[in-house]
């Protein structure tokens, strides 16, 4: 079934330094969320990015999108410990309707 | 605007009692999604519904799994006869048109079958 991937599965940086993580996917999208989750809770709505985009910007976050290569990164420039969170990606699966196809998601710790 | 609500917030049944989780949409919102967590897992999709329409159910187990968006009220994820491996966290989202559109989450319910 169609899911997305992500790399890495978990991520440790200090506080100030930035954070990179990939999602890739398989088939045609009609855009791409991220979300941030922490421990125990529901998800928060980062950032969506179309298909017809290359790049969005979002206070300290940054998202790519390269259709051709079927992936995406969020930057997170300058973490804060509050980032510490699990971040997924989810595509929209093109033409099978509203559903979101998730990834596995990758848990990030920002130590103070 | 309040966001999506959904209650209970934990709930706990014994294996083969009835667990019913419903979710209020944002204010304006008429598509309801539900999904599924395990523990150390993404989440997965269950099933799509507009009022009183189930439009996608691809992801509902085929038996003891239910949901409706009646056109008054929450929706409900409806589970019969629960067993152990239905534990897990369950999440609705909302939003206001179908495709290409940023879903919005609740909370969630955390289910634990004893």
């Amino acid at each position: 079934s169609q899911q997305g991937e992500e790399d890495p599965q978990a991520l440790s940086i200090q506080e100030g330094e930035n954070a990179t993580m990939n999602c890739s996917y398989k088939t045609s999208i009609n855009n791409l969320q991220w979300y941030r989750q922490n421990s125990g809770r529901g998800l928060v709505h980062l950032i969506l990015i179309r298909s017809n985009e290359r790049e969005k910007h979002s206070g300290r976050l940054r998202v790519t999108l390269d259709t051709s290569k079927k992936s995406s990164s969020l930057l997170i420039t300058a973490s804060r410990a509050a980032d510490t969170a699990s971040y997924f990606c989810a595509t929209d699966a093109g033409n099978q309707g509203g559903k979101l196809i998730f990834g596995q998601g990758t848990e990030l710790s920002v130590k103070p | 605007n309040a966001g999506v609500m959904q209650n209970p917030r934990h709930l706990v049944r014994r294996r083969g009692q009835e667990a019913r989780l419903r979710c209020s949409p944002m204010k304006g919102h008429s598509h309801v999604y539900w999904y599924r967590q395990l523990p150390e897992e993404g989440l997965k999709f269950m099933v799509y519904l507009q009022k009183e329409n189930i439009i996608d159910e691809s992801g509902m187990p085929k038996e003891r799994f239910s949901a409706e968006f009646p056109k008054e009220g929450p929706s409900i994820l409806r589970i019969q006869q629960v067993v152990r491996g239905d534990s897990a966290a369950y999440f609705c989202a909302s939003s206001p048109v179908q495709t290409g559109d940023t879903q919005y989450f609740g909370p969630g319910t955390r289910l634990t079958v004893l």
